[in-house]
C-alpha cells in the first residue's frame, strides 16, 4: 500500500512569489492535514480537510490556503511568500470520519526555502 | 488550551544505555497520546499510541510509554538504546473532537558509541 506522497520534495522561491504543494493520501484515507515544521517551533497545525471541506484551521494568516479534491488529494498554497515561510511542510492522512481518526500517517514533506 | 511540553530539547546517551524522554500535556478531556519519531529529511513515523486501557503501551523498535493521568505525563522509554535510534522524537495529543493534533517541540536524541 503506497504511503502519503508529497510533491515537490524541495523547492526554492523568492519573497513575494507564491507556491503550491501537493499531497496524495493513502488510498482510502479521506482526511488530509497540513503542518508547518520549523526549528524551535515544532509542528504547527495549518488545516485539515475531509471530503473536500476544511474542518479545522490553525492560527496562520490568510496567505496560507488549501483545498481537497474529490479523490482526496490535497494542495496547499502560500501566496506572497515571506522569509519566515521557509519550513518543512508536512502532509498527513488519516481514516477520520466524523471525529477523531486515531492516527496520522505522514509524508516525507516538502522543504520550502524562501530567499 | 491544549498543549504539549517536551522539557528536554536535546539528550545524549551512550549506546546500550537506557532512555527516557519526557512529555507533559495539557488537555481538558481524555487525551489520545502519541509518540512519533523523525529521522533527518524524513516524515514522522508513529512509535506508539495510547487511547485507553492499560497505561503502559508497547510500540515499535522496543519503545514503550506510560500514561500517568495524575502527572499529565506520557514519557517514552527504551531499556537499551541503539545508534540507529538517533532521531527527533515528538509527543502529540489528539483532540477527541475533530482531527487536530498538538505536537511538542521535539527532543533530539544523540547516541554515542
Amino acid at each position: 500500500k503506497a504511503g502519503v506522497t508529497q510533491t515537490p520534495r524541495y523547492l526554492i522561491k523568492t519573497r513575494g512569489q507564491q507556491v503550491t504543494l501537493s499531497c496524495s493520501p493513502i488510498s482510502g484515507h479521506r482526511s488530509v492535514s497540513w503542518y508547518q515544521q520549523t526549528p524551535g517551533q515544532g509542528l504547527q497545525f495549518l488545516f485539515e480537510y475531509f471530503s473536500e471541506t476544511q474542518r479545522n484551521k490553525g492560527n496562520f494568516p490568510g496567505r496560507f490556503s488549501g483545498r481537497q479534491f474529490s479523490n482526496s488529494r490535497s494542495e496547499m498554497n502560500v501566496s506572497t511568500l515571506e522569509l519566515g515561510d521557509s519550513a518543512l511542510y508536512l502532509c498527513a492522512s488519516s481514516l477520520a470520519r466524523g471525529g477523531f481518526a486515531g492516527e496520522l500517517f505522514f509524508g516525507e514533506g516538502s522543504r520550502l526555502t524562501v530567499l | 488550551a491544549q498543549s504539549v511540553t517536551q522539557p528536554d530539547i536535546h539528550i545524549t546517551v551512550s549506546e546500550g544505555a537506557s532512555l527516557e524522554l519526557r512529555c507533559n500535556y495539557s488537555y481538558g478531556a481524555t487525551p489520545y497520546l502519541f509518540w512519533y519519531v523523525q529521522s533527518p529529511g524524513q516524515g514522522l513515523q508513529l512509535l506508539l499510541k495510547y487511547f485507553s486501557g492499560d497505561t503502559l503501551v508497547q510500540g515499535i523498535k522496543g519503545f514503550e510509554a506510560e500514561f500517568k493521568r495524575s502527572q499529565s505525563s506520557f514519557n517514552l522509554r527504551k531499556p537499551s538504546v541503539h545508534w540507529g535510534d538517533a532521531a527527533e522524537y515528538f509527543c502529540a495529543v489528539g483532540a477527541s473532537t475533530g482531527n487536530q493534533f498538538y505536537f511538542g517541540t521535539g527532543t533530539s536524541l544523540t547516541v554515542i558509541p
